[in-house]
């Protein structure tokens, strides 16, 4: 069964870029109906999609945050990341990656998520 | 966007209650609609699907209902397990959205 691990820096000064990776363990990430996904979840407060990517490396934006994100995939390396620049304060939540799929609607699996703080 | 709207944002319960949240979009959404159960530290799980089918290994306890705009989600019996936040999402359009939350949390 696939399984889903968040790995980058818990600190980022602000204006500078937030970097997560996601390892896919427990089967390929070069799933067609799968698209790689980012959520996260500011200190108290919802959860918020932010995009993710098709191992072909087509990939799909929350409005809300398109002009600072990128995602890229690494098929060889069953990895696939997340870079959002330009941080501030309001970056500061757990960040969760998961896999969506398009076919349903839902995400499943996730990680266990990675709590990314921005200070100076 | 759609907004989804959840309903307690918390709610304090003893194991054995009977617990419903409720989840609102801002337009119809059909029933793509999705539940997930969130504990801190712990992967989220995805509980319920197309608003009323129980995902694999989900006790039957919980369950799903709705259509359009509203929604619930019930755990019939609580269990010491099922303290945790929960969140419902729209899958009708893009961006995805989530409610806001519903933390459930032992009286």
């Amino acid at each position: 069964q696939l399984q889903l691990q968040e790995s980058g820096p818990g600190l980022v000064k602000p204006s500078q870029t937030l970097s997560l990776t996601c390892t896919v363990s427990g089967g390929s990430i070069s799933i067609s109906d799968y698209y790689w996904g980012w959520i996260r979840q500011p200190p108290g407060k919802g959860l918020e999609w932010i995009g993710g990517i098709h191992y072909t490396g087509r990939s799909i934006y929350n409005p809300s945050l398109m002009s600072r994100v990128a995602f890229s995939v690494d098929t060889s390396r069953n990895q696939f990341s997340l870079n959002l620049n330009s941080v501030t304060a309001a970056d500061t939540a757990i960040y969760y990656c998961a896999g969506y799929i398009t076919s349903s609607g839902w995400f499943d699996p996730w990680g266990q998520g990675t709590l990314v703080t921005v200070s100076s | 966007d759609i907004q989804m709207t959840q309903s307690p944002s918390s709610v304090c319960a003893s194991v054995g209650d009977r617990v419903t949240i409720t989840c609102r979009a801002s337009q119809g959404i059909s029933t793509v609609l999705v539940w997930y159960q969130v504990k801190s530290g712990r992967a989220p799980k995805l509980l319920i699907s197309a608003a009323s089918t129980l995902h694999t290994g989900v006790p039957s306890r919980f369950s799903g209902s709705g259509s359009g705009t509203d929604f619930t989600l019930t755990i019939s019996s609580l269990q010491p397990e099922d303290f945790a936040t929960y969140y419902c999402q729209q899958a009708y359009s893009f961006p995805v959205t989530f409610g806001q939350g519903t933390r459930l949390e032992i009286k």
